[in-house]
C-alpha cells in the first residue's frame, strides 16, 4: 500500500515551541500534500510540494520533501494553542491509481 | 466561494438500513471523491466522480455506491449497513482530480445501532 506513515503518532508542546512531524512513503510520486483537521471536522489543506521541490514555506509552516528517503516534514514554528489538531500527509502517486493516498496522522496537542 | 457542504451532518441508522449522504462540491469544481474514516482504519478512500463518472474507486464492497449530477453535487448511498459502517465520511472537490489539492466539507458522522 502506498498509504504513508506519519511519526510520531503524538505530539505534545508548550506553546511558542516548534513541532516537527515526518511522512514517509513508498513508491514514486507526483506530489505529497499536507492536511489540518480539527477533532471531528473536516480537513483543511496547508500545503501541497511537487515532487522536484525539495522546500516549501506557507506563514509559519515549512515544508521539505526528500524523494530519494521517500520521506517529508512538516514544520511548524511558534506555534499556538489553535495549532492543536491532527496533522495528514496525503501522497499523488506518479502511476498506477490516481488518487491520493493519505498517512495515518500525528495528533499534535499545544499547551497554552 | 462557498466551500463543500454535506448534508446531513449526523446519522442514526440501524443495521440494515440504507442511507443516503449528499456533497455539494465549491462551485467550477468537478471532482468530487469520497472518504471515509474511522479510528481504526484511518482515512479510506471510497471513490471518485468527475463529470458524472466513476473516475476512481477504492477497496469498499458494493454496498457502497455513488453518483454525480449535472451540476456536480454527488450523493452516496451505503445499503444494508453494518456496525462497521459506523464513520465520519467526508467528501472532498477539486477542479480537476484528486492529484490536486482537496477542499474538503465537514463530514456527515454516521452511527450505525
Amino acid at each position: 500500500s502506498q498509504q504513508g506513515e506519519e511519526d510520531p503518532q503524538a505530539l505534545s508542546i508548550q506553546e511558542g515551541e516548534n513541532a516537527t512531524m515526518n511522512c514517509s512513503y513508498k513508491t514514486s510520486i507526483n506530489n505529497l500534500q499536507w492536511y489540518r483537521q480539527n477533532s471531528g471536522r473536516g480537513l483543511v489543506h496547508l500545503i501541497l510540494i511537487r515532487s522536484n521541490e525539495r522546500e516549501k514555506h506557507s506563514g509559519r509552516l515549512r515544508v521539505t520533501l526528500d524523494t530519494s528517503k521517500k520521506s517529508s516534514s512538516l514544520l511548524i514554528t511558534a506555534s499556538r494553542a489553535a495549532d492543536t489538531a491532527s496533522y495528514f500527509c496525503a501522497t499523488a502517486e506518479l502511476t498506477g491509481a490516481n488518487n491520493l493516498f493519505f498517512g495515518t496522522g500525528t495528533r499534535l496537542t499545544v499547551i497554552p | 466561494k462557498a466551500g463543500v457542504t454535506q448534508t446531513p451532518r449526523y446519522l442514526i441508522k440501524t443495521r440494515g438500513q440504507q442511507v443516503t449522504l449528499s456533497c455539494s462540491p465549491i462551485s467550477g469544481h468537478r471532482s468530487v471523491s469520497w472518504y471515509q474514516q474511522t479510528p481504526g482504519q484511518g482515512l479510506q478512500f471510497l471513490f471518485e466522480y468527475f463529470s458524472e463518472t466513476q473516475r476512481n474507486k477504492g477497496n469498499f464492497p458494493g454496498r457502497f455506491s455513488g453518483r454525480q449530477f449535472s451540476n456536480s453535487r454527488s450523493e452516496m448511498n451505503v445499503s444494508t449497513l453494518e456496525l462497521g459502517d459506523s464513520a465520519l465520511y467526508l467528501c472532498a472537490s477539486s477542479l480537476v482530480g484528486m492529484q490536486e489539492t482537496q477542499y474538503f466539507g465537514p463530514g456527515t458522522r454516521l452511527l450505525v445501532l
